[in-house]
């Protein structure tokens, strides 16, 4: 069964902390996301990754950066939190080369900066 | 760039059928997805089209036309677990396979008795 897992559902943070996300897949798919869904706006892409070590920046990458040593697990940070960070926090992994594929998430983290 | 827009919210009977409609502007198209989104859970895979016309897959159905650049998800019978956010969301142009998407806000459908 396939699964993408996201370290914590619920984070309380204050506010200039850092802050990791962590995210891991099972299926070795090569691209990995990171996406924030906020009512109204939907999902919103912050930043991805096809390969290790490679990164792209999504919609809205400000104020984030990611990590992605192993194929297996892409990490979010937030170099220094804001109140305008909190927000649902939703993983996904793919298969590349396919642009058909779906992509399978994580149950998300929600994050709330105080 | 792209555009995509769908109704905020829907309500339907138990047993009854509804239509979610998603519209979209893209440069270039690669397909659309839906995607269903239970209240705190993880968004799954419906379905993707990328040819004009209607694919069913047993109660869900989607519906592509690119000249409109429309969409529209029908649910038949629904049941009260039908009950969740539908998620439409597109590839960017040019995007090869990296399958980044862009989603539209989602529709909260609510079924009731």
């Amino acid at each position: 069964d396939v699964k993408v897992t996201q370290s914590s559902r619920y984070l309380v943070k204050r506010t200039g902390e850092k802050v990791f996300l962590e995210c891991v897949q099972d299926m070795d798919h090569e691209n990995m996301f990171w996406y924030r869904q906020d009512p109204g706006l939907g999902l919103r892409l912050i930043y991805f990754s096809y390969d290790v070590k490679m990164k792209e920046k999504g919609d809205i990458p400000e104020g984030y950066s990611v990590s992605r040593e192993k194929k297996e697990r892409f990490s979010l940070i937030l170099e220094s939190a804001s109140t305008n960070q909190t927000s649902m926090y939703l993983c996904a992994s793919s298969l590349r080369n396919t642009i058909n594929t779906e992509a399978f998430f994580g149950q998300g983290t929600r994050l709330t900066v105080v | 760039g792209q555009n995509i827009d769908q109704p905020t919210e829907m309500t339907a009977t138990e047993g009854a059928i509804v239509q979610i409609n998603c519209t979209y502007q893209t440069s270039g198209f690669n397909g659309l997805f839906w995607y269903q989104q239970h209240a705190g859970e993880a968004p799954t895979f419906l379905s993707y089209n990328v040819l004009d016309g209607l694919e069913e897959k047993g109660r869900f159905s989607s519906f592509l036309s690119r000249s409109k650049g429309y969409s529209y998800l029908l649910l038949k019978e629904l049941q009260m677990k039908d009950s969740a956010s539908y998620l439409c969301a597109v590839p960017p142009p040019f995007s090869g396979g990296y399958n980044k998407l862009i989603f539209g806000a989602g529709t909260r459908l609510a079924v009731h008795p």
